[in-house]
C-alpha cells in the first residue's frame, strides 16, 4: 500500500516562531502537495514539486516556503509563524497526471500561540 | 472563484437511508471527478471518481450520477451506515492540469 508519512503529528508553535512540517513519501511518485485544512475551506493547495530541488506555488503560498530535497521528502516551512497559520496541513503524493489519485498523510495539527 | 462546488456543508441521514451529495463545476474542461472520503483524525482517501465520458459509476452502496450538460454530479451512498460518518470531497481535474476540491460535506449517519 502506498505510504505518505507526516511528522510531527500535531505541533504547538509560538506566533513568530520558525515551524518546519515534513513528509515523506515511498510511492516512487514524482509530485508531492502540501494542503491546508480549515474548517468550511476543505483543501487548499500551498505548494507542490514535481521534480527533487524545485518547488512551485499553489493558490495560498504566501507565509509558507517549501523544500524538496529528494524525490521521497518535501517540507513545509513556515518561517514567522502566525496565528492565522493554525490549522491541519496535509501532504500528499501522486504521478502528476491531472486524473489520477493522490495519496495523503494523515495531516499535522498545527496550533500557532 | 471557486472552481468546484457543494452544496450543503454538513447532511444527516437515518442508518439504511440513501444520501444524496451534490456537487457542480465551473471549467467544461475537467474530465475526472473523483470523491475523496475523510474519517476523523486522517487524511482524505479515494473513495470513488468518474470520467466525463460515463454519465453513472457504481461500486458497492456508493454511486456518482455525472451530468455533463448541467456540470453537476452526486454520490448516492445507498444504505447508509453510522460508518459511512465522515467528510466527503468532491473534486475535478483534466490530464493537463492539476486536482480542485470542494469544500466538503459532513455526513453524519444516526443508528
Amino acid at each position: 500500500e502506498a505510504a505518505v508519512t507526516q511528522s510531527p503529528r500535531s505541533k504547538v508553535a509560538v506566533t513568530g516562531g520558525k515551524v518546519t512540517l515534513s513528509c515523506h513519501q515511498t510511492n516512487n511518485h514524482d509530485y508531492m502537495y502540501w494542503y491546508r485544512q480549515d474548517t468550511g475551506h476543505g483543501l487548499r493547495l500551498i505548494h507542490y514539486s514535481y521534480v527533487a530541488d524545485s518547488t512551485e506555488k499553489g493558490d495560498i503560498p504566501d507565509g509558507y516556503k517549501a523544500s524538496r530535497p529528494s524525490q521521497e521528502n518535501f517540507s513545509l516551512i513556515l518561517e514567522l509563524a502566525s496565528l492565522s497559520q493554525t490549522a491541519v496541513y496535509f501532504c500528499a503524493s501522486g504521478r502528476g497526471e491531472g486524473n489520477e489519485r493522490l495519496f495523503f498523510g494523515h495531516g499535522t495539527k498545527l496550533s500557532v500561540l | 472563484q471557486q472552481q468546484v462546488r457543494q452544496s450543503s456543508q454538513s447532511l444527516t441521514v437515518w442508518e439504511g437511508e440513501t444520501a444524496i451529495l451534490n456537487c457542480s463545476y465551473e471549467n467544461s474542461a475537467f474530465d475526472y471527478f473523483p470523491w475523496y472520503q475523510q474519517f476523523p483524525g486522517e487524511g482524505p482517501a479515494l473513495l470513488i471518481a468518474i470520467r466525463s465520458v460515463s454519465d453513472k459509476k457504481e461500486d458497492g452502496r456508493f454511486t456518482i450520477f455525472f451530468n455533463k450538460r448541467e456540470k453537476n454530479l452526486s454520490l448516492h451512498i445507498k444504505d447508509s451506515q453510522p460508518g459511512d460518518s465522515a467528510t466527503y470531497f468532491c473534486a475535478a481535474s483534466n490530464s493537463n492540469n492539476r486536482i480542485f476540491f470542494g469544500d466538503g460535506t459532513q455526513l453524519v449517519v444516526k443508528p
